[in-house]
């Protein structure tokens, strides 16, 4: 069983669009995330969420918009995609209370044309 | 804000040497983590420290947390053609349990 599974792997699409990326984790963690992979390999926390509630923004735009149904899921909704947002963005998991030992998903590779 | 400066940035081996890499800081940690990338996925956690001075192995892999509680280093020995991938160092900053901050990473190459 996939610990951390997002969707979809691949995602390319046109400027202006919205699209979203999904994000389970049964690993029955408390702390789920939001990291973006540009170019240059350099991983950059985006979103924290603990137990549905939003704990980091890291200064993201406002056309990024987390959404936490319960805390095994955190979806990730892009308005207006901009051709700078094309990049690898990773859902991951952490127990929480102290643990910070973060568990990745295979990424979703954003193409924006 | 605070930042971690690992190296080298890239590293090209033949198999059976040994590696060496690091991450250091300007601010004190309370935890250093090593995670492994292999492209087209996503990073996978190797070792994780949490006290000053700890020494943590896994099969051929060592990191030691430093003393200083600013510095870690990642140590492969007899380097293999799939110990190829990005190595990370992250760091939870003291108090900041919700977050992560990566080095930019060390891209190792081995050649057969």
């Amino acid at each position: 069983d996939t610990a951390v599974s997002q969707t979809p792997k691949y995602l390319v699409t046109q400027m202006g669009n919205d699209k979203s990326i999904k994000c389970e984790q049964n690993l029955g963690h408390d702390t789920m995330y939001w990291y973006k992979q540009d170019s240059k390999k350099f991983l950059k926390i985006m979103f924290s969420y603990n137990n549905k509630e939003l704990i980091i923004n890291e200064t993201v735009p406002n056309r990024f918009s987390p959404k936490s149904p319960d805390k095994a899921h955190l979806n990730l909704h892009i308005n207006s995609l901009e051709l700078g947002d094309s990049a690898v963005y990773f859902c991951a998991s952490s127990p929480g209370t102290g643990n910070t030992e973060a568990f990745f998903g295979q990424g979703t590779r954003l193409t924006v044309v | 804000g605070q930042q971690l400066n690992q190296s080298p940035q890239s590293m090209f081996i033949q198999e059976g040497e040994d590696v060496s890499m690091n991450c250091t800081s300007s601010s004190i940690f309370n935890t250093w983590l090593w995670y492994k990338q292999d492209p087209g996925e996503g990073p996978v956690l190797l070792i994780a420290l949490y006290k000053a001075g700890e020494l943590t192995s896994n099969g051929r892999l060592t990191a030691q947390f430093g003393i200083t509680r600013k510095d870690s280093f990642l140590n492969i020995s007899a380097s293999i053609p799939s110990d190829v991938g990005i190595y990370f160092c992250a760091d939870a900053p003291a108090g900041g349990y919700n977050k992560l901050i990566f080095g930019a990473g060390t891209r190792l190459a081995v050649h057969p």
